[in-house]
């Protein structure tokens, strides 16, 4: 069974820290996704990735395949990046994504 | 290019009844998934489908059906309304099949079963 594992499942942060959401997952993978959701439903992909990091503007996702685990960071964190991150795994080669229950991420001014 | 377009937006019904959810993807994408977002069991996959064929489907009970047309174009049904069907229902879109697919989600569509 394929299983997807977040931590935190909330985070509170000050204007300004750099914020670090895990994510680990039980089978071997071709990508995983990480999501970001903000109030209201909508969902925004913010990086799918395979191997190695990739970073765009202050967030930064990492993936470690031998350790089956994944990071999410936010340098200098702003209330705007309040929201839920959610990391998920697709399934064999089809679009089925597993999801993790999601990180709550609140930056308070 | 527009982005996923979901209709509509909310919706109220009561139990029995039946519904229908539409999405239309990002011209030129292919694939379209939708997911079910409720408090309790979160995100969780219910089809998807590519070139108007059902590829994959997740474990929810038959009330739950849906179809892709020639353009794209998806929509889901679900039969005689259950209150824990009330949820939030996104769909997303990519290019094609494959997990190296980025997906693009729609605003999603609220129902609530009264």
């Amino acid at each position: 069974k394929n299983e997807v594992e977040q931590s935190p499942q909330n985070l509170t942060a000050q204007e300004g820290e750099f914020i670090t959401i895990n994510c680990s997952y039980s089978v071997g993978i071709s990508a995983l996704h990480w999501l970001q959701q903000h109030p209201g439903g909508g969902i925004v992909s913010l990086f799918m990735l395979s191997s190695g990091k990739k970073k765009h503007g202050r967030l930064i996702a990492t993936i470690n395949i031998q350790e089956k685990h994944s990071s999410l960071h936010i340098t200098a964190s702003h209330p705007r990046d309040s929201a839920v991150y959610i990391c998920a795994q697709p399934q064999g080669g089809s679009e089925k994504l597993v999801f993790g229950k999601g990180t709550k991420l609140t930056v308070n001014p | 290019k527009a982005g996923v377009t979901q209709t509509p937006r909310y919706l109220i019904k009561t139990r029995g009844q039946q519904v229908t959810l539409s999405c239309s993807p990002i011209s030129g994408h292919r694939s379209v998934s939708w997911y079910q977002q409720t408090p309790g069991q979160g995100l969780q996959f219910l089809f998807e489908y590519f070139s108007e064929t059902q590829r994959n489907k997740g474990n929810f009970p038959g009330r739950f059906s849906g179809r892709q047309f020639s353009n794209s174009r998806s929509e889901m049904n679900v039969s005689t309304l259950e209150l824990g069907d009330s949820a939030l229902y996104l769909c997303a879109s990519s290019l094609a099949l494959g997990s190296y697919n980025e997906q693009f989600f729609g605003p999603g569509t609220r129902l609530t079963v009264l």
